[in-house]
């Protein structure tokens, strides 16, 4: 049981770049989630599902995209990679439709020149 | 909106002193109401939560209380140890005004010193 692992630990970027953030997790869960941590910031939510099919926005969506085609998949995609995503990423699981009690993965660290 | 403030840090303490970080928050419905810890490194992990006014969450030493009336979830602990040492996060959930989300604090930074 891995429980929610996240590909790549570190990337870098160039403006301009694309790429794509893979989460996945092998608890069955229905609820998953992207959060951005930036200094003095906390996190942010960027998008969420509450189920294979079904994605929504968080508060900060803007510049990624995301899709749910199975239950343990989660990807989250840069369209077009600026400075000010240099962030940390991290996708979190969480056993019901809801945010209760989130299972985080170990993130990624993302640096866009 | 859903917000939550929890005290800026950071915060150094000697080993065995008594730690409080304080967190307050709004919220639109009802509430359930967490703290998260990430140790250096790693991801965040689920230290404690209350899902009701007057719970008390509880883990590891650590407590926290769910206070309604001063809108409050502040974390204690009694005797603090260098592993301690860790970012918390103070999170709510509002799943009473339909929201799948959770708010998040901005974290407090602890260092305990032998």
């Amino acid at each position: 049981n891995a429980g929610v692992t996240q590909t790549p630990k570190f990337q870098v970027l160039k403006t301009g770049q694309s790429m794509t953030l893979q989460c996945a997790q092998d608890m069955n869960h229905e609820y998953m989630s992207w959060y951005r941590q930036d200094p003095g910031m906390g996190l942010r939510l960027i998008h969420y599902s509450v189920g294979a099919g079904i994605t929504d926005q968080g508060e900060v969506p803007n510049g990624y995209n995301v899709s749910r085609s199975t239950t343990e998949d989660f990807p989250l995609r840069l369209l077009s990679a600026a400075p000010s995503q240099t962030s940390v990423y991290f996708c979190a699981s969480s056993p019901g439709l809801s945010a209760d009690t989130q299972y985080f993965g170990p993130g990624t660290r993302l640096t866009v020149l | 909106g859903n917000s939550v403030t929890q005290m800026e840090g950071p915060v150094t303490l000697s080993e065995e002193a008594f730690l409080t970080i304080n967190c307050t928050y709004t919220a639109t419905g009802y509430p359930s109401l967490f703290w998260y810890v990430q140790y250096p490194g790693e991801g965040l992990q689920l230290l404690l939560k209350a899902t009701k006014a007057d719970d008390k969450g509880s883990n590891k030493g650590f407590e926290a209380t769910y206070r309604k009336e001063t809108t409050s979830f502040h974390l204690e602990k009694g005797s603090v140890q260098v592993s301690d040492s860790a970012v918390y996060f103070c999170a709510l959930s509002d799943l009473g005004a339909g929201s799948y989300q959770l708010t998040f604090g901005k974290g407090t930074k602890l260092s305990v010193i032998p």
